[in-house]
């Protein structure tokens, strides 16, 4: 089945620690996405990703960082420079890449539950 | 910037209820607009979208939206909800100039009691 894996499921973290959380897709989609929810939040977009070795921030992208040297993978790390990192981190995909147009909207994987400790 | 409202933070029914939450942008250009849902220990599934053609659109499990641009609105209906139905839905925006990244508005809680 294609689809979306993020790993861990529950992570905890001590302050001050950096931490990465593992996305890859086996959809064959171009682009990748890294959003953050929060009670009463919503979704919010941390960084994206249209095309391998090009990525943007998005609207929170302080204190987080983002590598694509793979079409299939998009890791996100959690940086101590993160003042509130606890959340749920959720990772997407779509088949629309480089002009970022979306017709399809966007795959989601299950989640990566983020608690510091 | 572009921003998605939506109105209700929380909405309670009874069982065959009709269901309308609201959803409103602010960006005035063309725009693809997108329903998901999230239940209870789910991963975000696609509900319905449009870009183009009948603003009425249906998607999955009985729920509809309808695209009125005059009034920015892409509201979500259902005219009978289901216990099954409870979930967290979330209204979604793509700019099509801009060619960014979906922005979600903060979501509504939907339960529904049996």
């Amino acid at each position: 089945d294609g689809g979306i894996t993020q790993s861990p499921k529950y992570l905890f973290r001590k302050e001050g620690q950096n931490v990465t959380l593992s996305c890859e897709q086996n959809l064959n989609h171009d682009a990748m996405y890294w959003y953050r929810q929060d009670p009463g939040q919503g979704l919010r977009l941390i960084y994206y990703s249209q095309i391998v070795n090009d990525f943007q921030k998005g609207d929170i992208a302080e204190g987080y960082s983002v590598s694509r040297e793979k079409k299939e993978s998009f890791p996100l790390t959690v940086t101590s420079a993160q003042k509130n990192p606890t959340a749920f981190y959720l990772c997407a995909s779509s088949i629309e890449g480089v002009s970022g147009v979306s017709f399809y909207g966007y795959t989601f994987g299950s989640g990566t539950r983020l608690t510091v400790v | 910037a572009q921003s998605v409202s939506q109105h209700n933070h929380h909405v309670i029914l009874s069982e065959a209820a009709s269901l309308e939450l609201g959803c409103n942008y602010s960006y005035g250009g063309t725009v693809n607009l997108f329903w998901y849902v999230q239940y209870p220990g789910q991963h975000l599934q696609l509900l319905l979208k449009y870009f183009s053609g009948d603003p009425l659109v249906k998607g999955i499990k009985g729920f509809e939206a309808e695209f009125i641009k005059s009034k920015f609105s892409f509201n979500l209906r259902k005219p009978s909800v289901q216990w099954s139905d409870t979930a967290e839905y979330f209204c979604a925006v793509n700019e099509v100039q801009a060619g960014t990244a979906l922005i979600f508005g903060k979501g509504t809680t939907l339960s529904v009691s049996s």
